[in-house]
């Protein structure tokens, strides 16, 4: 098992341009989430999905959207790159919402937006 | 939301002494806190968890307690080495297993 993986590692954006950050999970998860890293700051969660086809907004969720159309994968869409947005994006998932199901995370994507 | 605290955002200590790091949480129905730790460039791993009907939990050298009435939760690392440096998180949940998280604690063990 590869468990969650991320692309891109790394990638500087322009400000105003648009990406997808990818990630995939290969445990058969339900449970998918995008949290962001900013320096010497713990992680703020994006956005979370309970299933296929099921989306919620978590802490920080402006200027970001996401899709969950498979169990797999759960890309982060950004649509107009903003400085406040250079981050490091880390993507877990855990089999259940249940509290103490751990959660796995991804190696994170590192984002500059300049 | 939830609000969770941590202290001290540094500390070191000598190899083979003790380290301490507590995290006060907001919400009096969160009902689950792991601990994290990250090394440098590398993702978050889950060392060691405890959940509300639980006043401590150990794992070798490592045990946390939580304090429900005071709503403060501690992570204790004994018996330090090298390789435990790194930045420790802890975090706080209630549901959705949505995870609220401190600030971080960046631990430097000095051999």
């Amino acid at each position: 098992n590869a468990g969650v993986t991320q692309t891109p590692k790394f990638r500087i954006l322009k400000i105003g341009q648009s990406m997808t950050l990818q990630c995939t999970q290969d445990m058969n998860h339900n449970y998918m989430y995008w949290y962001r890293q900013d320096p010497g700051m713990g992680l703020k969660l994006i956005y979370y999905s309970v299933g296929a086809g099921i989306t919620d907004k978590g802490e920080v969720p402006n200027g970001y959207n996401v899709s969950r159309s498979t169990t797999e994968d759960f890309p982060l869409r950004l649509e107009l790159a903003a400085p406040s947005q250079t981050s490091v994006y880390f993507c877990a998932s855990s089999s259940t919402g249940l509290p103490g199901n751990e959660q796995f995370f991804g190696p994170g994507t590192r984002l500059t937006v300049l | 939301g939830e609000n969770v605290e941590q202290h001290p955002s540094t500390l070191s200590v000598q190899e083979g002494d003790s380290a301490v790091i507590k995290c006060t949480y907001s919400d009096s129905a969160s009902n689950y806190f792991p601990w994290y730790k990250q090394e440098l460039g590398k993702r978050p791993q889950l060392i060691i968890d405890i959940r509300s009907n639980v006043g401590e939990k150990k794992d070798q050298r490592i045990a946390v307690t939580l304090n429900k009435t005071a709503k403060h939760f501690s992570l204790h690392i004994t018996e330090t080495q090298p390789e435990d440096s790194a930045v420790y998180f802890c975090a706080a949940s209630k549901g959705a297993n949505n995870l609220f998280f401190g600030t971080g604690t960046r631990l430097t063990v000095i051999p």
